[in-house]
């Protein structure tokens, strides 16, 4: 079993909806997750990182991590075209090094 | 503002030749990454490096060599290029010993071995 698993998608949703974007995880033992955003012919870009459980919020992004489903989320408010992109989930291995999902291609129909 | 480039965004080669792809960061940061990013594979790592001449192998490192003269440049050596090279290849780097370690992208070299 690989360490992070996404779903590749693509996946389409009309403007406005909320998206729910999730990974699965395996091995507990580092407790740093990541979200990245990487936008068509760019890199990847960290959008957020959260610690442990629980919920964080940035404007219309909030990240979620439950450990006891091994479980890692995205939701998007108010999704808009600007945030069609492939979004990577990511766990932090230690070493200084990130295991990432292959990430999930979203589009935001107008 | 953090920055990471590499030498070119488009490459094409032939089967056989040496490449070479060029990263530089201006953040001082101690690691450094290259990353190989193929559809439906995701984000690979090819090698890594904590420190100038100092290197580590990633989980593909067969076919490919890497170099570190200078803190802020990392260079990737493909010593012969073939066609299963053909990929996306991402650069980051990131600041040592930080808890979530995040590591920040160039914008990728899309390299096509012929």
């Amino acid at each position: 079993q690989k360490e992070v698993e996404q779903d590749p998608g693509p996946l389409s949703v009309p403007e406005g909806a909320i998206v729910s974007l999730n990974c699965t995880y395996s091995n507990s033992a580092f407790q740093y997750f990541m979200w990245y955003r990487q936008y068509s012919r760019k890199g990847p870009e960290l959008l957020m990182y959260t610690y442990s459980s629980g919920n964080k919020e940035d404007g219309r992004f909030t990240a979620q991590v439950d450990k006891s489903s091994k479980y890692i989320s995205l939701f998007i408010r108010d999704s808009q075209p600007s945030d069609s992109a492939t979004y990577l989930c990511a766990k932090v291995k230690g070493d200084d090094k990130i295991i990432f999902g292959k990430g999930t291609r979203l589009h935001i129909l107008p | 503002d953090v920055k990471v480039t590499q030498s070119s965004r488009y490459l094409v080669k032939r089967t056989g030749e040496k490449v070479f792809l060029e990263c530089v960061q201006d953040m001082d940061h101690e690691n450094m990454f290259w990353y190989r990013q193929d559809p439906g594979l995701g984000l690979r790592l090819i090698y890594f490096s904590y420190d100038v001449k100092m290197k580590e192998k990633g989980d593909i490192p067969e076919g490919y060599s890497v170099s570190r003269e200078k803190k802020e440049r990392f260079s990737l050596i493909l010593e012969s290029a073939s066609t299963n090279q053909t990929s996306m290849y991402l650069c980051a780097s990131s600041l040592m010993g930080l808890s979530y370690n995040e590591q920040f992208f160039g914008p990728g070299t899309r390299l096509t071995v012929l």
